[in-house]
């Protein structure tokens, strides 16, 4: 199995322009996160996914931020307008279970550097 | 949901066991302990879950005190692959929510 795979592995923007990151889970896998990961604050949970509908966004920053799962096998956070702040390298992950209890398996990263 | 606290740093010989130590007196009967650790710019990595009894696969050791208050990690050989940060988290089967902490940044030296 491939893995978690995320696209691109390196973004950079400037700011104002909008920012779309992609993820495709491990195949069979009923949920999907978002996270997060900053020297500041290390690594956050932004929004999970269970079965394509969207479970828990409580950790999603602000309404910039917003993140769709229209298939099983994709996924995508956008982030429009981007700001320098929302500089951080953003994964993904994937887990076979219902919910977050299970073993989750995460992508290699986006990068995003925002100018 | 429980808070871990780790060590901020540790230090390990190569081919030593290297012992990671996590205290999480709050923890609640519904919550487990899993470990995942964070090589080097890479996506963590699920090491090994428990709730009450010890736990070993082919990555690691976990021991659970009887009381559930703390926890410990053991790498039983530690090689130069295994220098990551290490988490502890407490995750409540009610909330379901994966909180990473600080954990232990692990060196593992020759």
């Amino acid at each position: 199995d491939a893995g978690v795979i995320q696209s691109p592995r390196h973004e950079v923007t400037e700011m104002g322009q909008e920012v779309t990151l992609r993820c495709k889970p491990i195949s069979g896998h009923n949920s999907l996160f978002w996270y997060r990961q900053t020297m500041m604050r290390g690594l956050e949970l932004l929004i999970y996914f269970n079965n394509n509908v969207p479970i828990d966004d409580s950790g999603m920053p602000e309404d910039r931020f917003s993140a769709k799962m229209p298939n099983a096998s994709f996924s995508t956070l956008k982030i429009q307008p981007s700001e320098p702040r929302d500089s951080a390298v953003y994964f993904c992950a994937s887990s076979l279970g219902q919910g977050l209890i299970d073993t989750q398996y995460f992508g290699p990263g986006t990068r995003l550097t925002v100018l | 949901d429980a808070k871990t606290t780790q060590p901020p740093s540790m230090d390990c010989a190569e081919g030593r066991a290297a012992n990671l130590p996590c205290n999480h007196s709050t923890i609640s009967g519904n919550e487990y302990v899993y470990w995942y650790r964070q090589i080097h710019s890479q996506g963590p990595q699920y090491i090994i879950h428990g709730l009450k009894n010890n736990e070993t696969n082919e990555m690691a050791s976990l021991i659970i005190t009887e009381d559930r208050k703390s926890s410990t990690l053991i790498l039983p050989h530690a090689t130069l692959r295994d220098t990551a940060v290490y988490y502890c988290i407490a995750v409540s089967v009610r909330t379901d929510k994966l909180i990473f902490g600080t954990g232990t940044r692990l060196q593992v030296f020759p």
